[in-house]
């Protein structure tokens, strides 16, 4: 069965602060890795997403991500975050080339102060 | 594009009520799913469709939950009775064969059982 570990469950930082989100996934085959925000009021939006190629993934809003094998890891980072980044993170993941359901992490509120 | 549209937005119902969720997907995405997301967790599937067929049921509680999709379509979940437990944003997503794994979700609708 498919699992994922979000370690940080709040996290506060001041503006223009470095952020790293971790995450860690259990699967047994190839998977699809996905890193969702969602905005106070807002729908789940996509931020990025891993399917293969280049370990380190670029998304909206200047946020990355990389993806290490070995390690289980796809660690979301951001240089300086701004206020307006103020949401909460979810990691995910899903069997590589199937529309299978997404498992997700727990969320990570992020608490970006002025 | 038309994002996922879901209603209602929210609903506060005794328990042992009922309750249904209404949900259309993206135009052209033949797989929907329907996820239960309670306070402090990730969401969590519920049940997947591909067209009008059930992919994934088996973390439905059929004794009380049901879903259909009857034309391959739009998409409705029923809760018939309602417990306390059950109070939760139930999420609705859906993907499209092109992009296999990546989900699009609606606004949620927010179920409040007193």
């Amino acid at each position: 069965a498919q699992s994922v570990s979000q370690h940080n469950h709040h996290v506060i930082l001041s503006e223009a602060a470095s952020l790293e989100l971790g995450c860690n996934y259990s699967y047994g085959g190839t998977v699809n890795l996905f890193w969702y925000v969602q905005y106070p009021g807002q729908h789940l939006q996509l931020l990025l997403k891993y399917f293969s190629g280049d370990p380190l993934v670029k998304g909206i809003k200047g946020f990355e991500a990389e993806f290490i094998k070995s390690k289980f890891s796809f660690n979301l980072r951001k240089p300086s975050v701004q206020w307006s980044d103020t949401a909460e993170y979810f990691c995910a993941v899903n069997a590589a080339g199937t529309a299978s359901k997404l498992t997700f992490g727990t969320g990570t509120r992020l608490q970006v102060t002025l | 594009e038309a994002g996922v549209a879901q209603s209602p937005r929210y609903k506060i119902i005794e328990k042992r009520q009922s309750v249904a969720f209404w949900c259309n997907p993206i135009s052209g995405h033949a797989t929907l799913y329907w996820y239960q997301q309670i306070l402090g967790q990730g969401p969590k599937l519920l049940i997947q469709f591909q067209n009008n067929g059930v992919v994934d049921d088996s973390q439905l509680p059929k004794d009380r939950f049901s879903a259909e999709r009857l034309k391959g379509v739009d998409s409705t979940l029923k809760i018939q009775p309602a417990k306390l437990e059950d109070s939760a944003v139930y999420l609705c997503a859906s993907s499209s064969p092109r992009v296999l794994g990546e989900a699009f979700f609606g606004q949620g609708t927010r179920l409040t059982v007193v």
